[in-house]
């Protein structure tokens, strides 16, 4: 069965720390998308990737980093985290192309404190 | 404005009843047309996927796309408690390689 996997279920950080969230997926996807949903507003792109070592800044970028190093891993970094960065957390991945939808990660339930 | 609208909910239905899932989208060059599911606590996943307008159907599930009304539609016959999610409505431009999500609707259908 193929898989998005993200490390994390639940993550409690505090204030200013630096927080990595890591996903991998096992389907040789191109793409990898970073994503937040929040109730009222719901899926924001943070960061994308259609290649290793490359990204590019989705909806939110603002105090998010990324890291692609290898095809199958795509690292969102929190440089200093924030409460307001409190969240679920969602990775996907997808094969280039229009016709082709998404595979999701259970999510990362990050609360910052 | 929102580039898709979709009404959060919650909606809640007896069970046997027929569901519709709606969104509107502003932009005419949306082509690529989807609806996810996502149950509580888990990643969304694809439930269906229609190319341009028309209609495609899969088991209880039917996805409407009307372009001209910029207006797409989820259907969903003799509804299951199992059935109670967040379904998403999800859409992309021709060419394109991200999505663009509607909010969610939370679905409860009730035994």
């Amino acid at each position: 069965d193929v898989k998005v996997t993200q490390s994390s279920r639940y993550l409690v950080k505090r204030t200013g720390e630096k927080v990595f969230l890591e996903c991998v997926q096992d389907m040789d996807h191109e793409n990898m998308f970073w994503y937040r949903q929040d109730p009222g507003l719901g899926l924001r792109l943070i960061y994308f990737s259609y290649d290793v070592k490359m990204k590019e800044k989705g909806d939110i970028p603002e105090g998010y980093s990324v890291s692609r190093e290898k095809k199958e891993r795509f690292s969102l970094i929190l440089e200093s985290a924030s409460t307001n960065q409190t969240s679920m957390y969602l990775c996907a991945s997808s094969l280039p192309g229009e016709n082709y939808g998404y595979t999701f990660g259970s999510g990362t339930r990050l609360t910052v404190v | 404005q929102k580039e898709v609208e979709q009404d959060p909910g919650p909606l809640s239905v007896p069970e046997g009843a027929i569901v519709s899932l709606n969104c509107t989208y502003s932009n005419s060059a949306f082509q690529y047309f989807m609806w996810y599911r996502q149950y509580s606590r888990k990643g969304p996943e694809l439930l269906m996927y229609t190319y341009s307008s028309g209609n495609k159907e899969d088991g209880r599930f039917t996805a409407q796309v009307d372009k001209s009304s910029k207006y797409i539609s989820l259907f969903i016959r003799d509804s299951q408690p199992s059935d109670s999610a967040t379904y998403l409505c999800a859409m992309r431009i021709q060419g394109a390689q991200k999505l663009v999500f509607g909010q969610g609707t939370r679905l409860t259908i009730n035994p």
